[in-house]
């Protein structure tokens, strides 16, 4: 069986550029969400996908938005970046939305200069 | 808003010890509570999940323990090692659906020293 996989692992962009990061779910998981790790901080639920489709969000602005495709693997789009974006963002997959053990991807470096 | 504290922030014992870690969130409706292991730059691995309608929930030399009413719950760690040494989260999913995600504490970062 295999884990929860992102990529890239690490990734340095500019202020203002736009960037895609990707994960794959655990096998047999419908559910995936994202989260947003600062540092010294506990993550920050980004949003949730269940089954292709959108239903949870955190409190984000719109320009962070994303995709699940057919085979559960997801995608999380930044547009405009900013400063405060540098993180650590994770994805994790679950087998039911929201009432199920979550396993997560060892997370995608995000610097922003 | 739910928000989750824990206490200590850091934490450092000698090899050997039992200790106990604390978490505390401010709104009693939840589905489920989990604690969380990371280690630096690395993501989440998941020790335990208690559900709402459980006490404890036990795995080797962890005990956790949920006591809903008051909002509180704490992660034992028996016989403490050098490789229990991690930054341990704690997670609660409320109760309107799960839709909204986990909601994190900032975590206990936990030295054992050899």
């Amino acid at each position: 069986e295999t884990g929860v996989t992102q990529s890239p692992t690490h990734l340095i962009k500019t202020r203002g550029q736009q960037v895609t990061l990707r994960c794959s779910s655990q096998s047999g998981h419908n559910t995936v969400s994202w989260y947003q790790q600062a540092l010294g901080q506990g993550p920050q639920f980004i949003f949730q996908y269940y089954r292709e489709e959108e239903n949870g969000r955190g409190n984000f602005p719109p320009r962070f938005s994303g995709l699940q495709f057919p085979n559960y693997s997801s995608e999380l789009n930044v547009n405009a970046l900013e400063l405060d974006d540098s993180a650590l963002y994770l994805c994790a997959s679950s087998l039911m939305a929201g009432h199920d053990t979550q396993y997560f991807g060892p997370g995608t470096r995000l610097t922003v200069l | 808003k739910q928000e989750v504290t824990q206490i200590p922030a850091a934490l450092s014992v000698p090899e050997g010890e039992n200790l106990v870690l604390n978490c505390s969130f401010t709104d009693s409706a939840i589905y489920n509570l989990q604690w969380f292991r990371q280690d630096p730059g690395k993501g989440l691995t998941s020790l335990l999940l208690i559900q709402s309608s459980q006490r404890e929930q036990t795995s080797g030399r962890l005990n956790a323990s949920l006591d809903k009413s008051s909002g509180r719950s704490t992660l034992y760690i028996a016989a403490s090692q050098p490789g229990d040494s991690a930054t341990y989260l704690c997670a609660v999913t409320s109760s309107g659906g799960g839709a909204d995600g986990l909601t994190f504490g900032k975590g206990t970062h936990l030295i054992i020293q050899p």
